[in-house]
């Protein structure tokens, strides 16, 4: 059964900031992963898809990396905005052929100004 | 192309009542999911349906909670009693399906069970 972990649970930075948020998941053989946002009290928006083969993906000011055989990604944000604030969900998507989403519990970050 | 439609937004319930939840998917993506987010913690799967079919519901509590999707597009998703554990967002996502293609969410619907 697969597993994701996010570290750390919460994250409070300065504006401007570069930032790494880490997903840790048990399970290697994954079809993709993906990282969500989430708004207070609004559904999941999607950033960045991995699909197994690839490394790395990147999205204006966010760069997420996937090392399969360690089980990691970590999502990378660089000159971090307030508008960032929000809690950040990675998923991994596995299941013999049926390509279901395993979250974390995510991390909120917070960016003052 | 228009976003993955739920309704209601909101819903208060008194627990033993039913509620029943509404998801539209974007047109053309043959595989739906529903999935609980209980607060502070990520979202669980709940059932998948590929067009009309049920892909994988061993996480559904059968006993209370039951999901259809007629003619492969809308699904309903309902609650039969509620309990006060159920409160939580149902969100819906859609998906072209397969390993390529990633999911896109609704805004969900909040349910509080009292």
């Amino acid at each position: 059964k697969q597993e994701v972990t996010q570290i750390p649970a919460a994250l409070s930075v300065p504006e401007g900031e570069n930032l790494v948020l880490n997903c840790s998941f048990t399970d290697s053989a994954i079809y993709n992963l993906q990282w969500f946002r989430q708004d207070p009290g609004k559904g999941l928006t999607s950033l960045l898809l991995i699909q197994s083969s690839q490394r790395e993906q990147t999205s204006g000011r966010l760069n997420a990396s996937l090392d399969k055989s360690s089980g990691r990604s970590t999502l990378y944000i660089a000159a971090s905005q307030p508008g960032d604030s929000a809690t950040y969900l990675c998923a991994a998507s596995s299941g013999a052929g049926s390509y279901q989403l395993t979250f974390g519990k995510g991390t909120k970050l917070s960016v003052i100004p | 192309e228009a976003g993955v439609a739920q309704s209601p937004r909101y819903k208060i319930i008194e627990k033993r009542q039913s509620v029943a939840f509404w998801c539209n998917p974007i047109s053309g993506h043959a595989t739906l999911y529903w999935y609980q987010q209980i607060l502070g913690q990520g979202p669980k799967l709940l059932i998948q349906f590929q067009n009309n079919g049920v892909v994988d519901d061993s996480q559904l509590p059968k006993d209370r909670f039951s999901a259809e999707r007629l003619k492969g597009v809308d699904s309903t998703l309902k609650i039969q009693p509620a309990k006060l554990e159920d409160s939580a967002v149902y969100l819906c996502a859609s998906s072209l399906g397969g390993r390529d293609y990633g999911y896109t969410f609704g805004s969900g619907t909040r349910l509080t069970v009292v």
